[in-house]
């Protein structure tokens, strides 16, 4: 596609529920990106895929947190039994990875998530 | 570790320019960017520049990267009320697996007509 898409663009759901987010990168990005944005805050890194494989999972908050990469393209990121504090903007980006201005990250327009 | 800081806040007058700072600590970095984020929006990347580069300059923008001093500007010259926006600075820099991106916390710009 042309950028990095998300869906759902907006998400309500209730305390304890499991929520799936979905990342589709540009095409032919081999790196992927989890970002978490809470209201008025900058971004927070969760977790970074080259291919399927993710080198980098420091940044997910708990063991709630998880995200998968299939066939080098789309991702999902579940939280599972959210909280309140889960409440936030989730951000994905890819990039070309290849060195030489290949980490130039591109984003998607986020998903918003909202806890009740 | 690594960071990236930022103002908060900056508030400018139509037609003024605008510049936004940002030091970040990590010397290895390879690339450098400004990220525009418009309310209700992803980000959205304006310009970069490699970390061998002392200034780059693109129509109304101007970046100037003293790396000496770990510090990145971005000017923005005859600001608009369209330019209001979240300003991120974020660096790239080579990380065990591949290369890491931090951001700053973002400039929140407005700007008065």
């Amino acid at each position: 596609g042309a950028g990095v898409s998300q869906s759902p663009s907006n998400k309500v759901t209730e305390k304890g529920k499991d929520v799936e987010l979905r990342c589709d990168p540009i095409s032919g990005h081999t790196a992927l990106y989890w970002y978490r944005q809470s209201l008025g805050q900058g971004l927070e890194f969760l977790i970074y895929f080259q291919g399927n494989s993710a080198p980098d999972k420091s940044g997910l908050p708990s063991d709630r947190f998880s995200a998968e990469r299939t066939g080098g393209s789309v991702s999902t990121l579940t939280i599972q039994r959210t909280q309140q504090e889960d409440s936030a903007v989730y951000l994905c980006a890819s990039s070309w990875d290849a060195g030489g201005g290949g980490e130039t990250q591109y984003f998607g327009p986020g998903t918003r998530l909202l806890v009740l | 570790g690594e960071d990236v800081e930022q103002s908060l806040f900056l508030s400018v007058r139509e037609g003024d320019s605008s510049v936004i700072n940002c030091t970040y600590t990590d010397s290895s970095s390879t690339y450098l960017y400004w990220y525009k984020q418009e309310p209700g929006a992803g980000l959205q990347l304006l310009t970069y520049i490699f970390s061998n580069m002392d200034m780059k300059q693109d129509q109304r923008l101007t970046v100037l990267l003293n790396k000496k001093d770990k510090h990145l500007s971005l000017r923005i010259a005859d600001t608009q009320t369209g330019d209001s926006a979240i300003y991120f600075c974020a660096e790239t820099a080579p990380n065990t697996g591949g290369f890491k991106t931090i951001f700053g916390a973002g400039t929140r710009l407005f700007v008065k007509a």
